[in-house]
This record gives structure tokens, C-alpha cells and sequence, in this order.
């Protein structure tokens, strides 16, 4: 049973460049949420993808956009990069109708920003 | 002001001691509230959830107090793989697609 996937594992990219991250989640769930997790600080809600429809968003700019394909697996788009977006990305997926069950976390995409 | 406030560390303890960790939340509104355990480099991993009457899972003990708006976790017989980052975490919802609001977190060291 394969956990939540996510690509790639280290990214460097070049202020005011585009950047794609990709997540699978754990077989069995349909919903995805990304997080932001900056050096030192918890992690912090950008949004959630369920039906491929976004469905919560945390306090995150318009540059901050995603995707969920039908197969439940999604992307996180990040424009024109500022210096500041550099984190650990995370994703966790989940069942939407299982009541309080639990959300699994994804390993990561560490994105720098130079 | 910070949702989730939490002590920041870095906690420093003997193996076999005992530590507690305490943390505040903000909105009176939250329904779920959980402890994470988040390892160098790693993922957030689901420790335990914390209940109003207060639970149990071997030596981790969590606690909620809803009037205070307080979460603490207790650690018993401390040992070296109990070293990581705890995070406190609340919901506004009960399911489980929760939005999830994390603290800073509280480093945890365990000494040999």
C-alpha cells in the first residue's frame, strides 16, 4: 500500500521563476492539502483539492494555485518566486468520508529560491 | 497573535526523564486538536489526539482543557528515539479532511 508520494524531493529555482510540485496521495483517498512549512516554523495551510475543485484556502497569494486530476493525485503551482518561498512543501492526503480519520503527510519537496 | 502558541525549546532532558509540553490555541471554535511528532528532515507524523477527558497511549499522556484553551503532553521513561519536534496542531473541523493549524513546535532532545 503505497504512502503519499511527492516530486521532486529538492528544487532550486531562480526568483521570479514558476515552479510545479507534484503529490500523490495514499491509495484509497480522495482529498489533497498542501502545506508550507518555512525553516523553524510549523507548517502552514495553503489549500485543499477535492472532486478537482479547490475547497479551502489558506492566507496564501493568488501566485499560489494547483491542480487535482481525476485520479486524485495533484500539483502545486508557485509564481514569479520571491526569496521567501523557500520551505518544505509538504502534501497529505485524505478520505473525506472517513469521519475523523487521520491525514498522512507526504516526505516533502524542498524548494530553494536564490 | 499567533492560533497555536507553543514553547519553543529546545527541551534538553536525561534519558528517563519526564517532560511536559504545553500549547494554547486562539479560536474558542476549535473541535479537533492532535500532537505531532515531526522528525529532522522529515514528515509530520500523527502522534496521538487529544480528548477532553484527557488520554493515554503508553508513555505519552495528552491533555485538553477547553475553558483554558490549553493542550499540554507529557512524556514519561523518556527515550533517545523520543528526540524530535512536537507539534501542536487544532482544527476548526472534526473531519477527516480537516484544515489543520500547526504551532511553531517544541524541539525535544533526548540525552544519553
Amino acid at each position: 500500500d503505497a504512502g503519499v508520494t511527492q516530486s521532486p524531493t529538492h528544487l532550486i529555482k531562480t526568483r521570479g521563476q514558476q515552479v510545479t510540485l507534484r503529490c500523490s496521495p495514499k491509495s484509497g483517498h480522495d482529498t489533497v492539502s498542501w502545506y508550507q512549512q518555512a525553516l523553524g516554523q510549523g507548517p502552514q495551510f495553503i489549500f485543499q483539492y477535492y472532486e478537482e475543485e479547490e475547497r479551502q484556502r489558506g492566507n496564501f497569494p493568488d501566485r499560489f494555485s494547483g491542480h487535482q486530476f481525476p485520479n486524485y493525485s495533484s500539483e502545486l503551482n508557485v509564481n514569479a518566486l520571491l526569496l521567501g518561498d523557500s520551505a518544505l512543501y509538504l502534501c497529505a492526503s485524505s478520505l473525506i468520508g472517513q469521519g475523523v480519520g487521520e491525514q498522512y503527510f507526504g516526505p516533502g519537496t524542498r524548494l530553494t529560491v536564490t | 497573535r499567533k492560533e497555536v502558541e507553543q514553547d519553543p525549546g529546545p527541551f534538553n532532558v536525561p534519558e528517563g526523564a519526564t517532560v511536559a509540553f504545553n500549547c494554547t490555541y486562539s479560536n474558542s471554535a476549535s473541535q479537533s486538536f492532535f500532537w505531532y511528532r515531526q522528525d529532522c528532515r522529515k514528515e509530520p507524523k500523527l502522534l496521538m489526539s487529544v480528548y477532553s477527558s484527557g488520554n493515554e497511549d503508553g508513555r505519552f499522556t495528552a491533555q485538553l482543557n477547553r475553558a483554558s484553551q490549553y493542550i499540554s503532553l507529557l512524556i514519561r521513561d523518556s527515550k533517545l528515539s523520543d528526540s524530535a519536534t512536537y507539534l501542536c496542531v487544532v482544527s476548526l473541523s472534526s473531519g477527516s479532511a480537516r484544515q489543520l493549524t500547526f504551532g511553531s513546535g517544541t524541539q525535544l532532545t533526548v540525552l544519553p
